[in-house]
């Protein structure tokens, strides 16, 4: 099936620190998810690409949807410690339907 | 997570004991799905559904039957539960499968097998 290498695999920053972090894969993505994963709970979707090139954000949140359309990238601003979870990047392959996942960042912010 | 809920949120289970996964979403979508999540291994989609009498199956569906006789509910069955099918289950629907659409995810179901 389809794969999405998802890094770095987890993170521990300090608070106010910026965050970065990628998905990669092999095939052309129509669309790309970044997803966040609280403990405990289902992941919630944070920002929705379309195309090749966009650059969209959602408050400190800033994701892009390379050029190539085989990866995207995901960058938090100034962390704090409810931005901890699990973030998870997600698409439909070109010429699929269903999404793939990739294994997500685990994402640990220290006060 | 409004609109998808999931019934149990945990449950354990003897290995060869069979059980059934509930999911409701009360948002009129077609396309509904059930994904299990391990880890280091990401979320799996295991089967989905376009819409009511229309089922099919995903990366990991081998151990689980779904069925869609409604919009509204789409269950997961395990035939005889076996230790490797313990996991965190989660239920997802969005309007449509299209790649422009949100998918809502439930909040989970925490599945152990002895």
């Amino acid at each position: 099936g389809q794969q999405l290498n998802q890094s770095p695999q987890s993170m521990f920053i300090q608070e106010g620190e910026d965050v970065s972090m990628n998905c990669t894969s092999s095939s052309i993505f129509n669309t790309w998810l970044w997803y966040k994963q609280d403990p405990g709970e289902g992941p919630v979707l944070l920002i929705a690409l379309y195309k090749a090139g966009e650059l969209t954000s959602n408050g400190r949140l800033t994701a892009q949807f390379g050029i190539t359309r085989k990866d995207s990238f995901l960058n938090i601003s100034a962390s704090i410690p409810s931005d901890v979870g699990i973030y998870f990047c997600a698409g439909p392959p070109s010429g699929y339907s269903t999404l793939t996942f990739g294994k997500g960042t685990m994402l640990l912010v220290s006060p | 997570n409004a609109g998808v809920t999931q019934t149990p949120k945990f449950q354990v289970l003897k290995t060869g004991q069979s059980m059934t996964l509930q999911c409701a979403q009360d948002m009129n979508h077609e396309y509904m799905s059930w994904y299990r999540q391990d880890p280091g291994m990401g979320l799996r989609l295991i089967h989905y559904s376009v819409g009511a009498g229309i089922t099919d199956q995903g990366e990991v569906p081998n151990g689980y039957n779904v069925s869609r006789s409604t919009t509204e509910d789409f269950p997961l069955r395990l035939l005889s539960a076996a230790p490797s099918q313990t996991s965190v289950y989660f239920c997802a629907s969005s309007y449509s499968m299209g790649s422009g659409n949100t998918i809502y995810f439930g909040e989970g179901s925490w599945l152990t097998v002895v």
